[in-house]
């Protein structure tokens, strides 16, 4: 079975610095991806970067990027250039060889002014 | 193309009673898993169905229940509500799973927010 833990509950991050949200997973797949949600206040869950285990290199998608390290089973979300915007509840998520997504208890971003 | 859909947004109940949620996933996509998100348990998987079959399902009493249409839409019910079964109800959509590629994607609807008294 899948295991996601994300150790950091709460974060403050000043707006235009970068920030580094920590998820380690855990699992028996041989083939998985892993998934970055944001979730802001209204509930919605957007998808944000994928990161598959036969990626060779790190994902990215716009300010975000993924500090893929496999033999750490790390999957760490760097969000670049913060925005008042990315306030909000961010997800790691794991899916292996069903379609089941296994989520980590989320860290809860705040960007201050 | 747009994005996954969820009816009603909101919805408030009384204990006994049954709900069903609707979810239509985006075009071209064949898997739809249901989440229940609380703030004690976090987001639990419920089910996932594709092309009509409900492959998984997740560690929740019977009363909750799903299915899936010819044009990939899916309900969920819950019968004989509990206080407990207050919660956001999310449907995801994807192309495909299993692949460890791009197209395992979920991709979420805006939620269905239930409210058991």
């Amino acid at each position: 079975a899948q295991k996601i833990t994300q150790t950091q509950p709460g974060m403050f991050v000043q707006e235009k610095e970068a920030v580094t949200l920590d998820c380690t997973y855990d699992t028996s797949d041989p083939s998985y991806g892993l998934f970055w949600y944001k979730q802001p206040s209204s509930g919605e869950m957007i998808f944000l970067i994928y990161q598959g285990s036969y990626d060779q290199q790190n994902a990215t998608e716009g300010r975000y990027s993924l500090n893929f390290q496999k033999a750490r089973k790390s999957a760490n979300l760097v969000i670049s250039a913060s925005q008042l915007g990315d306030s909000a509840m961010y997800f790691c998520a794991g899916g292996g060889a069903t379609n089941k997504l296994i989520f980590g208890t989320g860290t809860l971003l705040a960007v201050q002014p | 193309k747009a994005g996954v859909t969820q009816t009603p947004r909101y919805l408030i109940k009384t204990r006994g009673q049954q709900v069903t949620l609707s979810c239509s996933p985006i075009s071209g996509h064949r898997s739809v898993s249901w989440y229940q998100q609380t703030p004690g348990q976090g987001l639990q998987f419920l089910f996932e169905y594709f092309s009509e079959t409900q492959r998984n399902k997740g560690n929740f009493p019977g009363r909750f229940s799903g299915r899936q249409f010819s044009n990939s839409r899916s309900e969920m019910n819950v019968s004989t509500l509990e206080l407990g079964d207050s919660a956001l109800y999310l449907c995801a959509s994807s192309l495909a799973y299993g692949s460890g590629r791009p197209s395992d994607t979920q991709y979420f609807g805006p939620g269905t927010r239930l409210t058991v008294l």
